[in-house]
């Protein structure tokens, strides 16, 4: 079946570091690929998707490369704030037209001022 | 816009006893989708319907656990003889379908503590 590896369970950087997520993928099929983010208290919320391979999303100053070689979708940003301060899930959606979505373990993403 | 509205935020059981929660979707959205998310698990897909009719519940535990969808504003996620392996966090998510399909929108969460 289809599934989403996060390696890393936390992440813990200090204001204007860079950020790297990393996310791997294994499925069958072709995927479109997603990050969600999730701040304490609310459901998680889109961030940035792809649907073809060897694009790019970005979105808020979040980048990922939907790289079908390595079959992955690492999550970065140049210079990260306080307020980035949450859960990244990354996810993937095989099935045609359903929405429904696997997802990653998710990285806890701690951001000191 | 008031996005996805689950209800109750919190709600607390003894072993054995029915649970229910309630969604909102999206005024518009044609899915609706249910999850559950622990730190153990994660975050797992449970079921899921379109225009009302359910399409996939191969998440859900058979015995216990059952959704339905009366109408298009309102869905609910029924728990019978709760356990405490079933304390979690459910999600319900909305979406508009076609060329957003994987776009969902989640609601706060319901947690649910079974004691």
């Amino acid at each position: 079946g289809d599934s989403v590896t996060q390696k890393q369970g936390q992440v813990t950087l200090s204001e204007d570091d860079f950020l790297f997520i990393n996310c791997t993928y294994s499925t069958t099929t072709y995927p479109t690929l997603f990050w969600y983010v999730q701040y304490p208290g609310q459901g998680p919320q889109l961030l940035l998707k792809v649907t073809t391979a060897n694009n790019k999303g970005i979105s808020r100053g979040f980048e990922a490369t939907y790289d079908k070689g390595t079959t992955s979708f690492h999550l970065q940003k140049a210079s990260v704030q306080e307020s980035d301060s949450a859960v990244y899930f990354c996810a993937l959606n095989t099935g045609a037209n359903t929405g429904k979505l696997t997802f990653g373990h998710g990285t806890i993403l701690r951001v000191h001022p | 816009n008031a996005g996805v509205i689950q209800t109750p935020r919190h709600k607390v059981t003894g072993k054995g006893q029915e649970a229910t929660l309630w969604c909102e979707p999206i005024s518009g959205h044609s899915a609706v989708f249910w999850y559950r998310q622990t730190i153990v698990q994660g975050l797992e897909f449970l079921t899921y319907f379109r225009n009302q009719a359910p399409i996939d519940d191969s998440g859900m535990p058979k015995e216990r656990f059952s959704a339905q969808m009366p109408n298009q504003s309102h869905s609910t996620l029924k728990i019978q003889s709760t356990q405490p392996q079933d304390s979690a966090v459910y999600l319900c998510a909305s979406s508009l379908g076609g060329k957003n399909t994987g776009q969902l929108y989640f609601g706060e969460g319901s947690k649910l503590t079974v004691l």
